[in-house]
Parts: structure tokens; C-alpha cells; sequence
């Protein structure tokens, strides 16, 4: 069975650095073709695509935010770390993390195991 | 950027309604597109997959068609637990975005 969990800092001040935790199990990002993202949605809004990262450790971020993010993985630990600098308010939302797979450089199987969600409140 | 666009934001409908929700890209995304299902306070859960391929576990009532910039989904008789908001989402090329979801009320 594949798990995800999001794990952080429920209120962060504007200006710090955020820095979320996604611990999986089922799967294992050393696997080809695994790859884990992060997505937040603001309360009431939308979802938004933030990160990516895959088997390969290779990289892909939303352009509006790409200066602020930083995704990595710890393969022995099962986690995948998102960091997200100089905070706003708008920035509160709820953030999840996500499976996802490739297959040969195209992602045609959506997310198909999301985490519960973790809250994140940017205090002013 | 890709667009994904839902109109409308939200509709009315009851039980044993077939219900088709909408999702427009703002360039072609062959069949790059999936559909989420949110109810509140719940981490959205995966229904179709590459415009018409239905995830696993899904109910077959649960159905998806289109591809270049146009997609549908379909709910051939709605059920109580089908209240919700559905999104859509391209994955044909990063940034993957998201469609401003359609929330299906109860009439």
C-alpha cells in the first residue's frame, strides 16, 4: 500500500523559510520512473502545481516560484523535502505532496496517491 | 503557461443526474489531462487519467473523453457521495496547472 504524510511547521512568520517533510512508504524513489511533487492549495482557491522530483534526481519547479523553492530527496529515509523561502501571508494554504510516474520523460498517469495535507498559516 | 479553464464554477444537480463537467486547455495537450475529485477538508483523489483511462478503484459511472484542448468528464448517475469538486489538471508540460475546479451541488 502506497502512504504519504506531510510534515511542518503549522505557522511560520513572514520572511522565514518553510521547510515541509513528505515521508512515503509503498514505493521507493530510487525505483525508475517515481517521482514525488508538491501541490498547495490557498483556502477556498485552487490547486497549484509547486515542485517536482524524480528517481533521477532531477528537478522541475513552477516558474512563478521556482527563485523560492528548493525540492530534495533522502532515498534511505523515504522523504522528500520542500523548502520555500521568504514567506508571505499569501502563502497560507494547505500543502500536499503526491506520487507520480514517469515514463520515458512524459507523466501520463496523473497523481495517483496524495498525502492528507498538511496546513501552513504565514502570520504578518 | 497552459490554462485549463472549467467552466462554470459550479452546478446543480440530483441524484441519478447525468452530469458533464467541462475543462478547455489554452493550447493542445494531447491526451496529457487528468481529473480530481476533492471533497472538503479531503486531499483530492485521482479519477481518469490520460483524458479517458479511469484509476483504479474508480466507479465505472466515472467516465472521460477529449483531447487537443477539449475534455469532458462524466457522471452517468449521480450518487451522494458524487457532491463535490472536481478539477482538472494537464501534465503535458511543466508548469502542470490546474483548472479552477467545478463544484457539483445538490439541486
Amino acid at each position: 500500500q502506497v502512504t504519504l504524510r506531510e510534515s511542518g511547521p503549522a505557522l511560520v512568520k513572514r520572511t522565514q523559510t518553510l521547510t515541509l517533510t513528505c515521508t512515503f512508504s509503498g514505493f521507493s524513489l530510487s525505483t525508475r520512473g517515481m517521482c514525488v511533487s508538491w501541490i498547495r492549495q490557498p483556502p477556498g482557491k485552487a490547486l497549484e502545481w509547486l515542485a517536482l522530483i524524480d528517481w533521477d534526481d532531477d528537478k522541475y519547479y513552477s516558474i512563478s516560484l521556482k527563485t523560492r523553492l528548493t525540492i530534495s530527496k533522502d532515498t534511505s529515509k523515504n522523504q522528500v523535502v520542500l523548502t520555500m523561502t521568504n514567506m508571505d501571508p499569501v502563502d497560507t494554504a494547505t500543502y500536499y505532496c503526491a506520487r507520480m510516474t514517469s515514463v520515458a520523460g512524459v507523466f501520463p498517469y496523473g497523481m495517483d496517491v496524495w498525502g492528507q495535507g498538511t496546513t501552513v498559516t504565514v502570520s504578518s | 503557461d497552459i490554462q485549463m479553464t472549467q467552466p462554470p464554477s459550479s452546478l446543480s444537480a440530483s441524484v441519478g443526474d447525468r452530469v458533464t463537467i467541462t475543462c478547455r486547455a489554452s493550447q493542445s495537450i494531447s491526451s496529457y489531462l487528468n481529473w480530481y475529485q476533492q471533497k472538503p477538508g479531503k486531499a483530492p483523489n485521482l479519477l481518469m487519467y490520460a483524458a479517458s483511462s479511469l484509476h483504479s478503484g474508480v466507479p465505472s459511472r466515472f467516465s472521460g473523453s477529449g483531447s487537443g484542448t477539449d475534455f469532458t468528464l462524466t457522471i452517468s448517475s449521480l450518487q451522494p457521495e458524487d457532491f463535490a469538486t472536481y478539477y482538472c489538471q494537464q501534465t503535458y508540460s511543466t508548469p502542470w496547472t490546474f483548472g479552477q475546479g467545478t463544484k457539483v451541488e445538490i439541486k
